[in-house]
């Protein structure tokens, strides 16, 4: 079955500073990964998303992520913090069947920006 | 921009009540979905619908619930009979199927007491 481990629960950086957000998965076929954001009270904001290609995709906001297969991870990252970036980042995988994509959510990192 | 809409936004009901959560999918998506997350906890999947059926569910998608697509643009989620542990954030989601995203709904947060 595939999985999802967020390491990091919670991860606080100073406003400008580079953020990285730590993804490994588990799952047998070629993955579909993502990463959704979700504010307080919020729903769940698609960040990026990798199907096949280039291993480095950038998503909104200025965030970008990188595929590794070798060390299946998918890493989330963002040069230059801002305030309004505290949320919460959830890593997911979905089957690569074609089909409808389930998702399984990692657990998620509560990320706090210091001014 | 075309986005997921659920309705209502809170609901609070007694034990032993049924409760339906609707949802109104993206226009042109065929793949509809409830996940749920319980305070705290990460995001879980319920269960997934195409073609006018379920195709997947997981083991927390007991007999207590059900999905419907009633009239084509509404998708819902019943709960028969609300237990305090079915206290959670629900949500919709719908997706194009193939190498296509899913879309979440802002959620309904069901308050069982």
């Amino acid at each position: 079955a595939q999985s999802v481990t967020q390491p990091d629960i919670h991860i606080t950086v100073s406003e400008g500073a580079s953020l990285e957000l730590r993804c490994n998965y588990s799952y047998g076929a070629t993955p579909y990964l993502f990463w959704y954001v979700q504010s307080p009270g919020q729903g769940l904001q698609l960040l990026l998303k990798y199907f096949s290609g280039d291993t480095l995709v950038q998503g909104i906001k200025g965030f970008e992520a990188e595929f590794k297969r070798s060390q299946s991870s998918f890493n989330l990252r963002k040069p230059s913090v801002h305030w309004s970036d505290a949320a919460e980042y959830f890593c997911a995988v979905a089957q690569g069947t074609g089909g409808g994509n389930k998702l399984t959510f990692g657990t998620g990192t509560q990320l706090k920006v210091e001014l | 921009e075309p986005e997921v809409t659920q309705t209502p936004s809170h609901q609070v009901t007694q034990m032993g009540q049924e409760v339906i959560l609707r949802c109104v999918p993206i226009s042109n998506h065929l793949y509809f979905y409830w996940y749920r997350q319980i305070l705290g906890q990460k995001v879980e999947f319920l269960v997934s619908f195409y073609n006018n059926e379920i195709s997947e569910k997981s083991e927390i998608f007991d007999d207590q619930f059900s999905v419907e697509r009633p009239d084509g643009s509404n998708f819902t989620l019943k709960i028969r009979s609300t237990k305090l542990e079915d206290s959670a954030m629900y949500f919709c989601a719908s997706s194009g199927g193939g190498h296509t995203e899913a879309f979440f709904g802002q959620g309904t947060r069901l308050t069982v007491v």
